[in-house]
């Protein structure tokens, strides 16, 4: 079986200042892990994917996350917050030896709060 | 390029009724995804369409609800009775990769309230 896990419930920062959201996965094969933004009364907006290739990856809206196998991590990042960052994020993972069946098994989400 | 549209938005509906959601992916996407979303909860799996056909509703609880895309590119959801539990927002999304690796885009999604 897949998870998710998103430790914090909410995260605050300031205005200007780098950003964290941490996620960490465990699934049976190799993952595929999968950030999207959820603003309110709106579907969910896809940021950014990890495949394979670079543990790096850049995403929408300047927005980065960054794969660690030995860790089962895939936290997102962002070097500069801005206001408009405010939202709920879910970090979501889908193990690549799933067969057909490709459905995302998410975490509960972290609300992201950007103070001016 | 048009997105998942869904309808209705919402809808408020009485215990034991009947409910039904409509979902048009984006045009193309071969695979479709219903997930249900309650409050405070991230997004869970309830059935995925490859074309016309089923792919996984492993997690669907079939003696309530059912889906079906007939043609390969629509679908319906249905919930038939409802009970209180099943508030939540319901979100259809659409793929055009297959193997797992594709992006999901999702709909707006449908906001049920079962008093």
């Amino acid at each position: 079986a897949q998870s998710v896990a998103q430790p914090e419930d909410q995260v605050n920062v300031a205005e200007g200042n780098p950003l964290t959201v941490k996620c960490t996965y465990s699934v049976s094969g190799n993952p595929y892990l999968f950030w999207y933004v959820q603003y309110p009364n709106r579907g969910l907006q896809f940021l950014l994917k990890y495949i394979t290739g670079d543990n790096l990856v850049k995403g929408s809206y300047g927005f980065e996350a960054e794969f660690n196998k030995s860790q089962t991590s895939f936290h997102l990042k962002k070097p500069s917050a801005l206001v408009s960052d405010s939202a709920l994020y879910f970090c979501a993972v889908r193990d690549g030896w799933g067969g057909g069946a490709d459905g995302l098994t998410f975490g509960k989400g972290t609300h992201l709060i950007i103070q001016p | 390029e048009a997105g998942v549209a869904q309808s209705p938005r919402y809808k408020i509906i009485e215990k034991r009724q009947s409910v039904a959601f409509w979902c048009n992916p984006i045009s193309g996407h071969a695979t479709l995804y219903w997930y249900q979303q309650i409050l405070g909860q991230g997004p869970k799996l309830l059935i995925q369409f490859q074309n016309n056909g089923v792919v996984d509703d492993s997690q669907l609880p079939k003696d309530r609800f059912s889906a079906e895309r007939l043609k390969g590119v629509d679908s319906t959801l249905k919930i038939q009775p409802a009970k209180l539990e099943d508030s939540a927002v319901y979100l259809c999304a659409s793929s055009l990769e297959q193997g797992g690796f594709g992006t999901q885009y999702f709909g707006p999604g449908t906001r049920l309230t079962v008093l």
